[in-house]
């Protein structure tokens, strides 16, 4: 089966400045994740979708940072504006069902983002 | 806020030796997960084992879980170049919410 897809791979920009992330889980996972992933660090929760309803967005700095998943499916990540703080992977992963902790995630290969 | 703390947080072995991390927690769990995640990539689902369980086994990969310690360990065998990589271990914060640990990061020397 194809795994789940990110774009763009890769992204520098300067502070202040906006950017997007997306990302398209495998086919069929209910539940969507967005993690921030700082050098040297785990992953951090951003974000959880359960379909298209959010499960838990308790760590996501939602003065600058915002996330939707279309339809339940693709979903996008944004930051605006851009703090030097924000440099890090931000990795995307799905999973079949609903409890996290009783499924497997499956990652993305990451977005890495460096600003400047 | 982190669940799962590794340790060590760095270690380096010649190839064919066996690497030990553990991973140790604060509050109960009902399972826990570990991956690996080599350089550049995504993370990669290894083992998840219920807190009823002890031991569990997939290929060179030994897990325990002692619940009366909070704490897990990874077991890799036989090691090899491509075991090269960072190993976090994921502890549950409630039925749906994964937290994960800032990861051991294992080199393995030809």
């Amino acid at each position: 089966e194809a795994g789940v897809a990110q774009s763009p791979r890769y992204k520098i920009i300067e502070k202040r400045q906006s950017v997007a992330f997306w990302c398209n889980p495998i086919s069929g996972h209910a539940t969507l994740y967005w993690y921030q992933q700082i050098l040297g660090q785990g992953p951090k929760l951003l974000i959880q979708f359960q379909n298209n309803g959010v499960v838990d967005d308790s760590q996501l700095p939602k003065d600058r940072f915002s996330a939707e998943r279309l339809k339940g499916v693709d979903s996008t990540l944004k930051i605006q504006p851009a703090k030097l703080e924000d440099s890090a992977v931000y990795l995307c992963a799905s999973s079949k069902g609903v409890r996290a902790t009783n499924e497997k995630l499956f990652f993305g290969s990451g977005t890495q983002l460096s600003v400047l | 806020s982190q669940q799962g703390e590794e340790d060590p947080q760095a270690l380096s072995i010649q190839e064919g030796e066996n690497a030990t991390m553990n991973c140790s927690y604060k509050t109960s769990i009902n399972n826990l997960q570990w991956y690996r995640q080599n350089s550049g990539r995504g993370l990669v689902h290894l083992i998840l084992i219920r807190s009823n369980e002890r031991e569990k086994h997939s290929g060179r990969l030994r897990v325990t879980l002692d619940t009366s310690k909070k704490s897990s360990s990874l077991l890799i065998t036989a090691s090899r170049a491509a075991d090269t990589a960072s190993y976090f271990c994921a502890t549950d914060r409630d039925d749906y919410k994964l937290s994960f640990g800032a990861g051991t990061t294992v080199t393995v020397r030809a």
